[in-house]
């Protein structure tokens, strides 16, 4: 089973509020990834990270931040929520299997911006 | 540019077999995923294709035709537990980018 953690799991929180989406993995994985996903809607890449001090936009504009200072540990920074960010955001890692890189997902916060 | 196309909804009965297909244009293939996506919850691996053909693993089964930009995920003896988001997913050259589809919700019926 994965071990992947993402926190808070639900937010509600007023607009121009800056806000941090937690993501921890224990499994050493070097690459990481955040998503954007709305209810029936494909996943959208907004950051990766290849590994420490490494990362980069995805390919969904996206006013959010990343850092990565730990292996470990991925947060998701919005200087100033608004409404248009009320969607779901998965975190997920991934290692190299032979010949694919499995994603492994955190179970996800939904952010509502009222 | 890339495309993933996937029906957006099944239905089927339980016990019965569904097929749901997934057709992509992209730049760069490296292989095809299936994960499946409960309502409200995280994506889970399911299957991974790279080479053409069928895979197999208990009661689900993936195929790939890479010239044909087409993939299917096969369910046998569906059981209401079944009943999800199956999401086509185009792995990159490079492997750690991947690129979703949309989604199946399929709905099991008793």
């Amino acid at each position: 089973e994965a071990d992947i953690y993402q926190t808070p799991r639900y937010l509600v929180i007023g607009t121009g509020k800056k806000i941090t989406l937690e993501c921890s993995q224990t499994m050493g994985h070097d690459k990481m990834y955040w998503y954007q996903q709305d209810p029936g809607m494909e996943l959208h890449l907004i950051h990766y990270s290849y590994g420490v001090n490494s990362t980069e936009k995805g390919d969904l504009s996206s006013e959010s931040t990343v850092s990565r200072i730990r292996t470990e540990h991925f947060p998701l920074t919005l200087e100033s929520a608004r409404p248009s960010h009320t969607s779901q955001y998965l975190c997920a890692s991934s290692e190299k299997l032979r010949d694919r890189y499995e994603q492994y997902f955190g179970p996800g916060t939904r952010l509502t911006v009222t | 540019g890339q495309n993933i196309d996937q029906p957006t909804e099944m239905t089927a009965t339980e016990g019965a077999i569904v097929q749901i297909n997934c057709t992509y244009q992209t730049s760069g293939f490296n292989g095809l995923f299936w994960y499946q996506q409960h309502a409200g919850e995280a994506p889970t691996f399911l299957s991974y294709n790279v080479l053409d053909g069928l895979e197999e693993k208990g009661r689900f089964s993936s195929f790939l035709s890479r010239s044909k930009g087409y993939s299917y995920l096969l369910l046998k003896e569906l059981q209401m537990k079944d009943s999800a988001s199956y999401l086509c997913a185009v792995s990159h050259t490079g492997g750690f980018k991947t690129i979703f589809g949309a989604g199946t919700r399929l709905f099991v019926k008793a």
